[in-house]
């Protein structure tokens, strides 16, 4: 069965950093792109980062553009978030997603991870 | 604001149909496939419907999709109090070059 177990979330203070993890289990992880997506309390999805199969090709959000930095390490089967600069409205349960092609455009996302909340607050 | 606009809420009766809507652009819905995410209370989402209509192994076939131009719909029959959740529609946008998401939907068993 396909899992995927998201870590690292927690309280951090503003201009902070923070790395999440999302390790992977029940598939050929190194043939996916791995998708980010979050979700503000009380708010909807938010598509956040993703990251290639082999990891050449990455994407961000403008919200997150230059902030983020989004890795994957195939022999470990885990996805790393890099999260820095942090800020109040980048608080939200943060999701790790699946894709279902080795690219993350156009084929859709399928197994979601349970989240790991992240609030930034002082 | 969402790039997908979907409703904020519908509501129906149990055992009835219900259809929830999510409108976009050239851009996203009208030239690559939408799908479908449910989100129970307190869980996490999980794909309900891919490529415009396709179900997911598992998933009952109450639930069905279609789409035409930049529109597509989710319709639910049979109604279930289970189905009480928040659904998303998702695409890929061209014009962004991101997945867009609508703003979800809250589904009410009255």
């Amino acid at each position: 069965e396909v899992h995927l177990v998201e870590s690292g979330g927690r309280l951090v203070q503003p201009g902070g950093s923070l790395r999440l993890s999302c390790s992977a289990s029940g598939f050929t992880f190194s043939s996916y792109a791995v998708h980010w997506v979050r979700q503000a309390p009380g708010r909807g999805l938010e598509y956040v980062s993703a990251i290639s199969a082999n990891g050449g090709r990455t994407y961000y959000a403008d919200s997150v553009k230059g902030r983020f930095s989004i890795s994957r390490d195939n022999a470990k089967n885990t996805v790393y978030l890099q999260m820095s600069s942090l800020r109040a409205e980048d608080t939200a349960v943060y999701y790790c997603v699946k894709g279902t092609s080795g690219e993350f455009y156009y084929y859709y996302m399928d197994v979601w991870g349970k989240g790991t909340t992240v609030t930034v607050s002082s | 604001q969402s790039v997908l606009t979907q409703p904020p809420s519908v509501s129906e009766a149990p055992k009835q149909r219900v259809t929830i809507s999510c409108s976009g652009s050239s851009s996203n819905i009208g030239n690559n496939a939408v799908h479908w995410y449910q989100q129970l209370p307190g869980k996490a989402p999980k794909v309900l419907l891919y490529d415009d209509y396709l179900l997911p192994s598992g998933v009952s076939d109450r639930f069905s999709g279609s789409k035409s131009g930049t529109s597509a719909s989710l319709a639910i029959s049979g109604l279930q109090s289970e189905d009480e959740a928040d659904y998303y529609c998702a695409a890929w946008d061209d014009s962004l070059n991101g997945w867009v998401f609508g703003g979800g939907t809250k589904l009410t068993v009255l």
